[in-house]
């Protein structure tokens, strides 16, 4: 089935550490993205990518990064910079930008202890 | 600075009624109104979407409302089911490159049996 994955689904950091959360797609689509939901916050993007090699920075980009190595895969790594972490992290991927359909994985949750 | 605002921000609706989630955009240039669903633990999924050359689109017990003039659209759930219950997140995208869909903050939908 097509479609996009996240792994894992619960991830677990201590303060001061880089985590990175992983995103495959088999939908083959050009664009990917991050966003980050909070209670109340609706969906923030954090950065997206239409290209392989290529990223933009989304509205709260400041202690993540990314890399797109692969039309597949687009990982996001919460640096030690990310004041606040905790969230539930989703991604998605679409055939291009603007006017198209975003599909969305399940999430991953990340809380800081 | 949000530039899709979405009212109200949680709904407590009877089986049968009609639920009616609002949002307002500011962008003129935005040109594709999308709107999500997301049921707890899970990412969202497109539900219905409307392009300004309409002003309305109904598939289903779902109709998008649009209302250029007032920068305005709606998502009305007629018959609503228990199985409505779930946060809904209007959105907003340009046509041109590089655009990415803006959230808005979502709905959290209650449709009691």
């Amino acid at each position: 089935d097509g479609g996009i994955t996240q792994s894992p689904k619960y991830l677990f950091r201590k303060e001061g550490q880089n985590v990175t959360l992983s995103c495959e797609q088999n939908l083959n689509h050009d664009a990917m993205y991050w966003y980050r939901q909070d209670p109340g916050q609706g969906l923030r993007l954090i950065y997206y990518s239409q290209i392989v090699n290529d990223f933009q920075k989304g509205d709260i980009a400041e202690g993540y990064s990314v890399s797109r190595e692969k039309k597949e895969s687009f990982p996001l790594t919460v640096t030690s910079a990310q004041k606040n972490p905790t969230a539930f992290y989703l991604c998605a991927s679409s055939r291009g930008t603007g006017r198209t359909e975003a599909f969305f994985g399940q999430g991953t949750r990340l809380t800081v202890v | 600075q949000q530039q899709v605002k979405q009212s109200p921000q949680s709904l407590i609706v009877q089986k049968g009624g009609i639920s009616i989630i609002n949002c307002a955009y500011e962008n003129t240039a935005f040109d594709y109104f999308p709107w999500y669903q997301q049921f707890p633990g899970k990412g969202p999924a497109l539900l219905i979407a409307i392009r300004p050359d309409v002003s309305e689109k109904k598939e289903g017990r779902f109709t998008i409302s649009f209302n250029k003039s007032a920068k305005q659209f709606s998502l009305h759930i007629m018959d609503s089911q228990p199985g409505d219950s779930a946060t809904y997140f209007c959105a907003a995208s340009m046509k041109s490159g590089y655009s990415t869909l803006t959230f808005g903050k979502g709905t959290m939908l209650l449709v009691s049996p």
